[in-house]
């Protein structure tokens, strides 16, 4: 079974600084993938980075950047020059690549305060 | 725009009665999933389907809960004789599987059961 752990309920970044929402995830597949998405209030899923398990790279897009630590099982998102509008609720997820479901952890509350 | 649509936005209803949820996925892609979630909680999986086979159910989904892609393109799912349990955000996805991981989803369809 896999699990996605999201250990901050809430969090708070001042506007223009960088933020890391922490994730760590247990499974014993060797091939997934790793996500994060961002749900405002308004309730839309909106993707916002992917990383497969075999990718050497740490994913980039735009601000978000995803650290991703294999050993550790951590899949962390890295919101650089934090912005107003990024307050939402932001859900780490994983997918093995041979099942079809995802899991996805609780969320992480994030306000950007001006 | 050609992202997942889903109908209705929104849904309130007695409950014991039936309600059925509509899925228009992003037109080529082959894997549909459907997920509830709660108020605080990141979305749990429900069912999904490659093409028009249904390939896993949740043991949330209980028999009053059944899902459909009859031709491999839209789907519905429909719940009958509703709880004020059931009451929950209902979330589509779609992905092309054997192309990418990255599920994009809908803006949902929020029922209320009174």
């Amino acid at each position: 079974a896999q699990k996605i752990t999201q250990t901050q309920p809430g969090m708070f970044v001042q506007e223009k600084e960088a933020v890391t929402l922490d994730c760590t995830y247990d499974t014993s597949d060797q091939s997934y993938g790793l996500f994060w998405y961002k749900q405002p209030s308004s309730g839309e899923m909106i993707f916002l980075i992917y990383q497969g398990s075999y990718d050497e790279q740490n994913a980039t897009e735009g601000r978000y950047s995803l650290n991703f630590q294999k050993a550790r099982k951590s899949a962390n998102l890295v919101i650089s020059a934090s912005q107003l509008g990024d307050s939402a609720m932001y859900f780490c997820a994983m997918i093995v690549t041979n099942a079809g479901k995802s899991t996805f952890g609780d969320g992480t509350t994030l306000t950007v305060k001006p | 725009d050609t992202g997942v649509s889903q109908d209705p936005r929104h849904k309130i209803t007695k409950r014991g009665q039936n309600v059925t949820f509509r899925c228009d996925p992003i037109s080529e892609h082959n894997r549909l999933y459907w997920y509830r979630q709660t108020l605080g909680q990141g979305p749990e999986f429900l069912t999904y389907f490659q093409n028009e086979a249904q390939l896993e159910k949740s043991r949330l989904l209980s028999d009053r809960f059944s899902a459909e892609r009859p031709k491999g393109s839209f789907s519905t799912l429909e719940i009958q004789r509703t709880e004020q349990g059931d009451s929950a955000m209902y979330l589509c996805a779609s992905h092309y599987w054997g192309r990418t991981d990255t599920q994009y989803f809908g803006p949902g369809t929020r029922l209320t059961v009174l």
